[in-house]
């Protein structure tokens, strides 16, 4: 089992629509966790951090799932430049390398 | 404010070659990170210094290293280059030791033919 993974996608969703992403990680000993949007041929993004207590910021939310160890990303009222690839990073406690999930694919269309 | 910046943009290099990387963090931040991204997966971890020091290394052989200076930028070397290597190899920096929040550069895209 890879350490953390995430769904390619594309998820293809009309503007305006909900969708939600998930990341899943296999050390239970992950202590931080990010989401990064990366367009393409560019370079990654910090979009936010997530907390235990789970955190939002406008249009999205993130949420920590520490007994089934994944981490979500909401993003609600879908816009046209939300189409990217959205990145999950797990950072395991001591180590400090952090470890990308190969990211999921969002496209927004009219 | 700067962000982080890297050179050259684009590098051709033939397999047996030699290459150097370099990286400008963000001004204040003392940490930099190394990562290697190849089409169609997430950045992997090479490398990350804090206060010229080795924090972590990640699953790459030796013929990779790095280093970071006194003003806080850094190099990445990679000797014996394969068509393997062939990536986007980006530079992240962050304030403090514990590579959290990361700011990266646009990237230095190497092609090994």
């Amino acid at each position: 089992r890879k350490e953390v993974e995430q769904d390619p996608g594309p998820f293809n969703v009309p503007e305006g629509a909900t969708v939600a992403f998930n990341c899943t990680y296999s050390n239970s000993a992950s202590q931080s966790f990010f989401w990064y949007r990366q367009d393409c041929r560019k370079e990654p993004k910090l979009l936010m951090s997530v907390y235990s207590s789970g955190n939002e910021d406008g249009r999205f939310t993130a949420q920590l799932n520490r007994a089934s160890q994944y981490i979500s990303l909401l993003i609600r009222d879908s816009k046209l430049s939300d189409s990217a690839t959205y990145l999950c990073v797990v950072i395991s406690g001591g180590s400090y390398i952090p470890t990308f999930g190969r990211g999921t694919s969002l496209i927004v269309h009219p | 404010d700067a962000g982080v910046t890297q050179s050259p943009t684009h590098l051709i290099k033939t397999r047996g070659q030699h290459v150097t990387l370099r990286c400008s963090p963000i001004s204040g931040h003392k940490s930099v990170s190394w990562y290697q991204q190849v089409l169609g997966q997430g950045p992997q971890f090479i490398f990350q210094y804090y206060e010229k020091e080795e924090r972590g290394r990640g699953n790459f052989p030796d013929r990779f290293s790095a280093r970071q200076f006194p003003n806080y930028s850094s190099e990445l070397n990679v000797n014996a280059l394969l068509l393997g290597d062939s990536a986007l190899y980006l530079c992240a920096s962050s304030y403090g030791g514990a590579p959290g929040e990361q700011y990266f550069g646009p990237g230095t895209r190497l092609t090994v033919t």
